[in-house]
């Protein structure tokens, strides 16, 4: 299974740019590069995902190197809300449901 | 309002015995996930199922059973043979052989077996 790696720790202030980086070297042609968030005590909800090309929603960008071994969510101004643990996944084509999470990015956001 | 509903919220048992945490969702999904977290770690894949009667190891299964015979449910029993089985567990939805599609969580059951 293609594996993702992500620091385990950021910190940011409030209203300013976040950029919360993911590696995954062993990516294949065909994996799309879902992003998540959780919030304590709740389910991961969905903030982003894109294949190749950069991708932009209400909640985050993300940005995809040109090689797709590394990709970067970019919270665009950060408030108190955004203080999640982020994950970075990779979704493989079908018979590849085998979805598995790393240990994510803890993003803490000071006032 | 479409989504995945997990209950109970909180379940707690005694060491010895099975219970089963219930998953349901209206999303139409064929893919289903069991993840299990402990304090302060990611999330870690214990089965998964594609298609209805159909299921797969993830990797912790060990200790933990599940059925899909209907499309909407996934239900996850936790046996007594399963070592730690004091958790927070997550279920997940999605549509399979689709990698745009995205998962759908519940919003889980924390389990405490003393």
């Amino acid at each position: 299974d293609a594996k993702t790696t992500q620091p385990n720790s950021m910190e940011s202030n409030e209203e300013e740019p976040v950029h919360l980086p993911c590696n995954h070297s062993t990516i294949s042609g065909t994996d799309y590069i879902h992003w998540y968030r959780q919030l304590p005590s709740q389910g991961p909800e969905y903030v982003i995902h894109g294949l190749t090309s950069n991708v932009n929603n209400r909640m985050a960008s993300l940005a995809i190197a040109e090689d797709r071994k590394s990709s970067t969510l970019i919270l665009h101004r950060a408030t108190l809300r955004d203080a999640a643990v982020y994950y970075c996944i990779l979704r493989g084509f079908f018979g590849n449901e085998k979805l598995t999470f790393g240990t994510g990015t803890r993003l803490t956001i000071i006032p | 309002d479409g989504g995945i509903t997990q209950s109970p919220k909180y379940l707690f048992r005694k060491e010895g015995q099975n219970v089963t945490l219930s998953c349901e969702q209206n999303l139409n999904h064929d893919a289903m996930y069991w993840y299990r977290q402990d304090p302060g770690q990611g999330l870690r894949l214990i089965y998964y199922s594609q298609i209805v009667n159909d299921f797969q190891k993830g990797d912790i299964a060990e200790g933990y059973s599940v059925s899909r015979e209907k499309k909407e449910s996934f239900p996850l029993t936790v046996t007594s043979a399963q070592k730690n089985p004091t958790a927070f567990y997550l279920c997940a939805s999605s549509m399979a052989g689709d990698t745009n599609s995205p998962l759908h969580f519940g919003n889980g059951t924390r389990l405490t077996v003393t």
